[in-house]
């Protein structure tokens, strides 16, 4: 499977301000996906991140809130802009593993917006 | 309603009991993933189903895919401790590989 290594674990932040959260994966991977999972509920899909193009945003979700980068195939980031307390959530990134088995999550980042 | 439906929500079992989990999709199925997640964590990956009646196995953990039925079940053999947490599935209905949904999870305890 690939290893994801996800940063940071946690953070409260205060209303107005820009979070972001770092993926790195130990593989080139093509294409990298962004989820939210907010209190008691399941995982949205946000965003995919292709390597040399934008993002491709899912319907609820647009760029000037969640601006993503993709410098390279093993890196992305992924920032919460002009932060409210509706954005405590969880957000994770998640590839394909190599072997084409199944997608990895990173461990998730817990925001809190107070 | 939810695209993907799991049920039951919660468990509580007595160690040693098996115990079952099923999801439904509201679409076609082009690819089924079963996760585990701990409280506030991330996901651990379990397994991946594609074909129907295709069948896998993840030490005491079975799940099937019955393609017809648009459904998974995921079966836990002789419960332990060690597997309490939320069991999420997740699902390709679009075939576009790696834009998954996914059901609200089953709360699995396990009761010593």
């Amino acid at each position: 499977s690939a290893v994801i290594s996800q940063k940071p674990s946690r953070d409260i932040c205060q209303r107005g301000t820009s979070l972001t959260i770092q993926c790195q994966v130990d593989s080139q991977v093509t294409m990298m996906f962004w989820y939210r999972q907010q209190p008691g509920q399941s995982l949205t899909l946000i965003a995919t991140a292709n390597q040399g193009s934008e993002a491709t945003y899912e319907s609820g979700f647009v760029i000037d809130k969640f601006p993503i980068s993709r410098p390279n195939l093993t890196f992305s980031t992924l920032t919460v802009s002009n932060m409210s307390p509706e954005d405590s959530s969880i957000y994770l990134c998640s590839v394909e593993n190599p072997t084409g088995y199944g997608y990895t999550f990173g461990s998730g980042t817990r925001l809190t917006v107070v | 309603s939810q695209e993907l439906e799991q049920s039951p929500q919660s468990l509580i079992v007595q160690e040693g009991k098996n115990l079952t989990i099923n999801c439904t999709s509201s679409k076609t199925l082009y690819g089924l993933y079963w996760y585990k997640q701990k409280y506030g964590e991330g996901l651990i990956f379990l397994m991946m189903l594609q074909k129907g009646g295709e069948e896998k196995s993840h030490e005491k953990i079975t799940a099937k895919l019955d393609e017809k039925k648009q459904q998974s079940s995921l079966h836990i053999t002789a419960s332990q401790p060690s597997h309490a947490g939320i069991y999420l599935c997740g699902a390709d209905t679009n075939n576009q590989g790696g834009k998954l949904i996914f059901g609200q999870g089953t709360e699995l305890s396990v009761k010593p």
